[in-house]
């Protein structure tokens, strides 16, 4: 079976500065989707950025980007000039693709202070 | 266009009691799914359906059952709810799997159940 671990439970940053949430895998597939989702205090479930594992290019979208790292099953996300909206939890997220199953991790989740 | 719409979104149950979690999307998605969120263990699959008729079980389908007789709704039954139920319920919707690009999964707003 998959499994996606998200080892920081929690994380702080300050507003304007980087920080970057790890995830790691395990899997025996070769092609596989990997996800990073934002759930604010709202619950609203947003996704953030999607890598495809046969892509050898890091996925960035403006702020977000991850650093994916298939040998060692890693797929951290890093969050450039961080503003007090993108305080959240973080769940990074894994399918195959088959029926739109998602695993997901335990989630980050993440404190931006002035 | 509501995207997903879930309802309630709170409920109290006493043990024991049954009661259905509605889960409808307008956007003529066939794959739609159920996932639970507890605190410390992120979202688990609970049941998923690939089209109208087409339902599977995910990983924690004990106590739940669901049913898709149109493309456009799939509710998720409690039959007889324990306090192990208690926890967070998202429904998700895609028009393709997720794995196509520019293909999403939509999420409803969640329902929080409690029961006592």
């Amino acid at each position: 079976a998959q499994t996606v671990t998200q080892s920081q439970p929690e994380m702080s940053v300050q507003e304007a500065e980087t920080v970057t949430l790890s995830c790691t895998y395990d899997t025996s597939e070769s092609d596989y989707y990997l996800f990073w989702y934002k759930q604010p205090p709202s619950r609203q479930m947003i996704l953030v950025i999607r890598q495809e594992a046969y892509k050898q290019q890091n996925a960035t979208e403006n702020r977000f980007s991850v650093n994916f790292q298939k040998a060692a099953k890693s797929f951290s996300l890093k969050i450039s000039d961080s503003q007090l909206g993108d305080a959240a939890m973080y769940f990074c997220a894994y399918t195959t693709g088959t029926a739109s199953k998602l695993t997901f991790g335990t989630g980050t989740r993440l404190q931006v202070t002035l | 266009n509501a995207g997903v719409t879930q309802t309630p979104k709170f409920q109290v149950l006493k043990t024991g009691q049954s009661m259905t979690l509605q889960c409808a999307q307008d956007m003529n998605h066939e794959y739609m799914s159920w996932y639970r969120q507890d605190p410390g263990m992120g979202l688990r699959l609970i049941h998923y359906s690939v089209g109208a008729g087409i339902t599977d079980q995910g990983e924690v389908p004990n106590g739940y059952n669901v049913s898709r007789s149109t493309t456009e709704d799939f509710p998720l039954r409690l039959l007889s709810a324990a306090p192990s139920q208690t926890s967070v319920y998202f429904c998700a919707s895609s028009y393709s799997e997720v794995r196509e690009m520019n293909t999403e999964a939509f999420f409803g707003q969640g329902t929080r159940l409690t029961v006592v």
